[in-house]
C-alpha cells in the first residue's frame, strides 16, 4: 500500500495570509490526526478526524482548523498566520480508529515570513 | 491532560554498545506506547510500540518495557549500529475514546559513535 501523502511539501506564507494543507491517508485508513513539530515545543497534537468528524482537538487556538472528506483525506487550514506558526505539519492515518497505530506522512514545512 | 517526559535529551553510545531511553508519563488512564524514531528531515517511523497489558516488548535488536505502577517506559537498542543514529520520541496516549491524540516526549538524540 502507499504510504500518507501530503501536499505541498513546502510552503512559504507570509503573516496574515492563510494556508492549507492536504493528507491522504494510507487506502483503508479512516482516522487522520495532525501534529506540529517546532524545535522548542516538539511534536504537538493539533486534532484527529474520524469518518468526517472532528473527534478530538488539541490545545491550539481556532485559527487552526480542519476537515476530512468521504475518502478520507483530510485538510488543514491556519487562518491569519503568525511567524510562531513555522513548523513541520505532519498527518498522520490510523486504521478503524485512532486506536491504532499511526503512520506518519513527510510533512508541510512551512515558513511564515 | 498527559504529560510525557522523556530522558536523557542526547545520547552517545560506542558502535556496539547498548543504549537505553526512558520515559515517565503522568495519566494512569494513558494504555498505548509508541516509540518513533526520526532521521533528520525524514518523517517520524514507528519502531515499535507497547499496550498496558503487557510488560515488556522485542523486535530483534529493539525491545520496550512498561512499569504501569511507576508510570514509565523504556527504549533499549542493543548492539547499536551507525544507522541507529537518529532522534528517538516516545509517546503516550489513551485509546480508549475522548483523548488528546499522542503526547510525545521531547526527543531523544541518538548518536553512535564509530
Amino acid at each position: 500500500k502507499a504510504g500518507v501523502t501530503q501536499t505541498p511539501r513546502y510552503l512559504i506564507k507570509t503573516r496574515g495570509q492563510q494556508v492549507t494543507l492536504s493528507c491522504s491517508p494510507i487506502s483503508g485508513h479512516r482516522s487522520v490526526s495532525w501534529y506540529q513539530q517546532t524545535p522548542g515545543q516538539g511534536l504537538q497534537f493539533l486534532f484527529e478526524y474520524f469518518s468526517e468528524t472532528q473527534r478530538n482537538k488539541g490545545n491550539f487556538p481556532g485559527r487552526f482548523s480542519g476537515r476530512q472528506f468521504s475518502n478520507s483525506r483530510s485538510e488543514m487550514n491556519v487562518s491569519t498566520l503568525e511567524l510562531g506558526d513555522s513548523a513541520l505539519y505532519l498527518c498522520a492515518s490510523s486504521g478503524e480508529s485512532w486506536q491504532e497505530t499511526q503512520y506518519f506522512g513527510p510533512g508541510t514545512r512551512l515558513l511564515v515570513l | 491532560g498527559e504529560n510525557v517526559e522523556q530522558h536523557p535529551s542526547t545520547l552517545s553510545v560506542q558502535e556496539g554498545d547498548s543504549a537505553v531511553i526512558k520515559c515517565t508519563y503522568s495519566d494512569s488512564a494513558s494504555n498505548y506506547f509508541p516509540w518513533y524514531k526520526q532521521e533528520l528531515g525524514k518523517r517520524p517511523q514507528l519502531i515499535i510500540d507497547i499496550r498496558s497489558n503487557v510488560g515488556e516488548k522485542k523486535d530483534q535488536r529493539i525491545a520496550v518495557t512498561l512499569n504501569k505502577t511507576a508510570k514509565h517506559f523504556s527504549l533499549h537498542i542493543t548492539e547499536t549500529q551507525p544507522e541507529d543514529s537518529a532522534v528517538y520520541f516516545c509517546a503516550a496516549m489513551y485509546s480508549g475514546g475522548g483523548a488528546d491524540g499522542l503526547t510525545f516526549g521531547k526527543g531523544t538524540h541518538l548518536i553512535i559513535q564509530p
